[in-house]
């Protein structure tokens, strides 16, 4: 099983703050196959980056994905309140599918 | 628009079974397959298996294999998942999700079950 830690698991920003949040997988991923999705309180989880980089419909360009191998990492260039969530990566390297623990965002 | 309709809530008894469904609109059923994830409360995301609605084929996770069975009823566009033996460990939110074909993301996702296991 390719299990995905994140980290931190809790970061807190002020609006305006760059931040970076990382997903490390315990064998390589193909950049095609790493997913990040976003989970606000109570509602089900949204796809936000597909294969590494790729913005899923809707999301604000402000978010950027990038990173190969075992090493993945979400960033947002300028946080905003709405940005407050919880994100998961998420790989298919074959089975079992895997997620990291997500990294909870709380904005300042 | 694609549309994965859930259940809200499901009550059941310990020991007992129950049968969890995802109504899909919106796309063509048989050319996505579907996945089902739990997740407990103020938890992660766990993924239980996945099952393609052409030919009923299914991927387990190894946790889950004795617990869920993943089955679809294509004249009614809706994946089900049963769940056995019921623990208070299977209290959680199921969700499920579709798989999109280009890099296996889960692209659309039900607004979930909440199964509340208590006598």
């Amino acid at each position: 099983e390719n299990v995905l830690t994140q980290s931190p698991a809790i970061m807190s920003a002020s609006p305006g703050e760059k931040v970076t949040m990382t997903c490390r997988a315990s064998s390589s991923v193909s950049s095609s196959y790493l997913h990040w999705y976003q989970q606000k309180s109570g509602a089900s989880p949204k796809l936000w980056i597909y294969s590494t980089s790729n913005l899923a419909s809707g999301v604000p360009a402000r978010f950027s994905g990038s990173g190969s191998g075992t090493s993945y990492s979400l960033t947002i260039s300028s946080v905003e309140a709405e940005d407050a969530a919880t994100y998961y990566c998420q790989q298919y390297s074959g089975y079992p599918r895997t997620f990291g623990g997500g990294t909870k965002l709380e904005i300042k | 628009q694609v549309q994965l309709q859930q259940p809200g809530a499901e009550l059941v008894r310990p020991g007992a079974s129950v049968k969890l469904s995802c109504k899909a609109s919106g796309y063509t059923f048989t050319s996505y397959w579907m996945n089902w994830v739990k997740q407990r409360p103020e938890q992660g995301l766990e993924w239980i298996g996945r099952i393609d609605p052409y030919d009923s084929e299914t991927h387990y996770n190894q946790k889950f294999k004795d617990k869920a069975i993943l089955t679809v009823d294509k004249s009614s566009s809706t994946a089900y998942m049963q769940l056995s033996s019921l623990t208070s460990e299977d209290s959680a939110v199921y969700y499920c999700a579709r798989e999109a074909v280009r890099g296996r993301a889960m692209d659309y996702w039900g607004q979930g079950t909440s199964v509340t296991v208590s006598s």
